[in-house]
């Protein structure tokens, strides 16, 4: 399609749950991008795949933040123990090259950690 | 990485003004593009501009890459532009975008 879905819109979570956020990038595109928007709107960039291989994952709290793209499945990036500070909304964006030609996000899935 | 710095942070207009934004970069970028954030949170990406003049609708941009800016402009301002305006810069080096924190833009009938 030619729209980025991400799934769930709205996800609460009770602190120290799990939380898995989904991401289906338009079709053709090899890129998938994962930014984090906190308050004030600060984009935090996470993570960045080259179809199923991590591209760059400098921006990724490793130790509790995992992400992955798997052939025919849609990408996901899931907080294990989530803390109150993961509240934000985290936005995927797919393109067709890094450089960021046809750079399209999705409509954002906004976490509430309680 | 980069810091991006964009003006001004907040934009009151009356409908039917005209706007100008500006985004400034610390270093020079590969890739610079433009977003619009609604009120609904949705973003879309309006320009990639990494230099010259793109115009669409009444909207257009500018990027002087050799001196590290880029400008939006807006024309004859409607309440459906109200929302937050976002540049990014891209490096090839960095391989991501490095967002601007944002012109909040209000425009009132």
């Amino acid at each position: 399609g030619e729209e980025v879905a991400q799934t769930p819109k709205h996800l609460v979570r009770g602190e120290g749950q799990k939380a898995k956020l989904y991401c289906a990038p338009i079709k053709g595109h090899s890129y998938v991008f994962w930014y984090q928007q906190v308050l004030k709107n600060e984009f935090k960039f996470l993570i960045s795949f080259q179809n199923e291989n991590v591209f760059d994952e400098t921006g990724m709290p490793k130790e509790r933040f995992s992400a992955k793209c798997l052939p025919n499945s849609p990408c996901s990036l899931e907080i294990q123990a989530t803390k109150l500070e993961d509240s934000a909304v985290y936005f995927c964006a797919s393109s067709q090259s890094w450089q960021g030609v046809g750079y399209t996000f999705g409509s954002g899935t906004r976490l509430t950690v309680v | 990485g980069i810091q991006v710095e964009q003006s001004p942070p907040d934009l009151i207009l009356q409908e039917g003004a005209n706007s100008t934004l500006r985004c400034n970069f610390s270093d020079s970028v590969n890739n610079l593009q433009w977003f619009h954030q609604n009120p609904w949170g949705q973003l879309i990406n309006l320009f990639y501009i990494p230099s010259g003049t793109k115009q669409n609708g009444r909207l257009s941009a500018t990027t002087v890459a050799t001196e590290r800016y880029s400008l939006l402009y807006i024309s004859s301002s409607q309440t459906t532009d109200s929302g937050v305006y976002f540049c990014a810069g891209l490096i090839y080096n960095f391989n991501k975008f490095y967002f601007g924190s944002g012109t909040k833009l209000n425009v009132k009938p």
